[in-house]
């Protein structure tokens, strides 16, 4: 049911700058706000990025989030090992009338 | 701090019902919004629905004919019902807590697998 589309996979080496995309369309992310989520398989996943670009308390300000027009972007600047996990974004859809997520990118420290 | 733990049986056989319990710890479910997603192997997250404490639920247009979420307060929990599964119901089955119906989730629990197999 993804209609979020992200690269499968992105990585970078420690301290690197890595940028993950999620494509849309105008029903999800040009009308409706996005998130991003950190997940590490075989743990719960964790909020990341709330209403486009703010940043949870505890959250560390390596991580930021954009939007513009129907697409979105997560960031992470000065890439640690630790950041190794999968990322998803999501919205909400008004033609779908359900929440989405994206595809999920995974991201690799080289 | 908030924690939700998923609890249910790990295998279900095809035509039967799927049945998992979110229990919360923490915080009350007589407020937020408690929610279902899941994510089949190998494959993305999918959202299942939502529950308010008053008994108002939001499910997934593509589950809704077979999906029920209810609530039990004084347990401080809520479950899932999920009729006539299949094979692609296999899935890690989470819940999760939207704190203002902001279609987000700012605590998840770590996941069940449950399996469909005869």
């Amino acid at each position: 049911q993804s209609v979020l589309t992200q690269p499968p996979s992105a990585s970078a080496t420690p301290g690197q700058r890595v940028t993950i995309s999620c494509s849309g369309s105008s029903s999800n992310i040009e009308s409706n706000y996005v998130y991003w989520y950190q997940h590490v398989p075989g743990t719960a996943p964790k909020l990341l990025i709330y209403r486009n670009y703010q940043r949870p308390s505890g959250v560390p300000d390596r991580f930021s989030g954009s939007k513009s027009g129907t697409s979105a972007s997560l960031a992470i600047s000065g890439l640690r090992s630790e950041d190794e996990a999968d990322y998803y974004c999501e919205a909400w859809d008004d033609s779908l009338s359900a929440l989405i997520f994206g595809t999920g990118t995974k991201v690799t420290v080289l | 701090q908030v924690q939700l733990q998923e609890s249910g049986p790990g295998l279900v056989k095809p035509s039967e019902t799927l049945s998992l319990t979110c229990t919360v710890s923490g915080a009350s479910t007589s407020s937020s919004y408690w929610n279902w997603i899941r994510q089949p192997p190998g494959k993305g997250l999918e959202w299942i629905g939502y529950i308010y404490y008053t008994g108002v639920t939001n499910y997934n247009p593509s589950l809704k004919s077979r999906v029920s979420i209810s609530s039990d307060t004084s347990k401080n929990q809520f479950s899932l019902r999920l009729s006539s599964v299949t094979a692609a119901d296999t899935a890690v089955y989470y819940c999760a807590r939207d704190p203002i119906r902001g279609y987000y989730f700012d605590y998840w629990g770590p996941g069940t697998l449950v399996t469909v197999s005869s």
